[in-house]
């Protein structure tokens, strides 16, 4: 298995301000993905996090909105650029790893955001 | 294009009854399909997957789960409800396309124990 750590746990934000959220796994790990979860929601994948390059976004997801860095294998951040309400949410991250983890992902605790 | 459907978004059942919450998925191959539990305040937590071995997979805390490829079915299910079960689960199909391992989820079932 794996062990995900997400820091902060939550937090409160004014509008128009950007805030980081940092996914770290005990182990390296291939793969590495960012979802968000609007209140009374399902998860909605944001993103997939390659290390060395770009990440691959979905559908209704953009960079300049969520930058995503990931600068090796067991550590990746998510920006949630120029805040509003709407994006209030919790943001988790996972990982899985196709060797050791066969497609599974395992899930970090979350990131409780609030927009004022 | 690959898909999952939770059909009931609530269901209730009696401490002690069978549980039942339904999942059926669209996959123009074979996928992985997973249950996950979230807990109140707590994170995702994997109940059991189905990788293309057994059609019948058992899972933590008593939940098992039939693979039923001509219905496009995965239903969880559990014998007998504890107050403890009380969660919300969500249903996922893992499509094996480009290798990248995507999960696609429902909707989520809420699930609620009657003492």
């Amino acid at each position: 298995s794996a062990v995900i750590s997400q820091k902060p746990s939550r937090d409160i934000c004014q509008r128009g301000t950007s805030l980081t959220i940092q996914c770290q796994v005990d182990s390296q790990v291939t793969m590495m993905f960012w979802y968000r979860q609007q209140p009374g929601q399902s998860l909605t994948l944001i993103a997939t996090a390659n290390q060395g390059s770009e990440a691959t976004y979905e559908s209704g997801f953009v960079i300049d909105k969520f930058p995503i860095s990931r600068p090796n294998l067991t550590f990746s951040t998510l920006t949630v650029s120029n805040m509003s309400p709407e994006d209030s949410s919790i943001y988790l991250c996972s990982v899985s790893d196709r060797g050791r983890l066969s497609n599974e992902q395992f899930f970090g605790p979350g990131t409780r955001l609030t927009v004022l | 294009a690959q898909s999952v459907t939770q059909l009931d978004s609530h269901v209730s059942v009696s401490e002690g009854t069978p549980v039942l919450l339904r999942c059926n998925y669209s996959s123009s191959y074979s996928p992985s399909l997973f249950w996950y539990v979230q807990h109140p305040n707590k994170g995702l937590q994997l109940l059991l997957k189905y990788t293309s071995a057994a059609t019948l997979v058992k899972g933590i805390n008593g939940f098992e789960a039939e693979f039923k490829k001509s219905e496009t079915s995965f239903h969880l299910t559990k014998p007998s409800a504890h107050m403890s079960d009380a969660a919300e689960y969500f249903c996922v199909v893992s499509p094996p396309t480009s290798g990248t391992y995507k999960y696609i989820f429902g909707t989520g079932t809420r699930l609620k124990v009657l003492a």
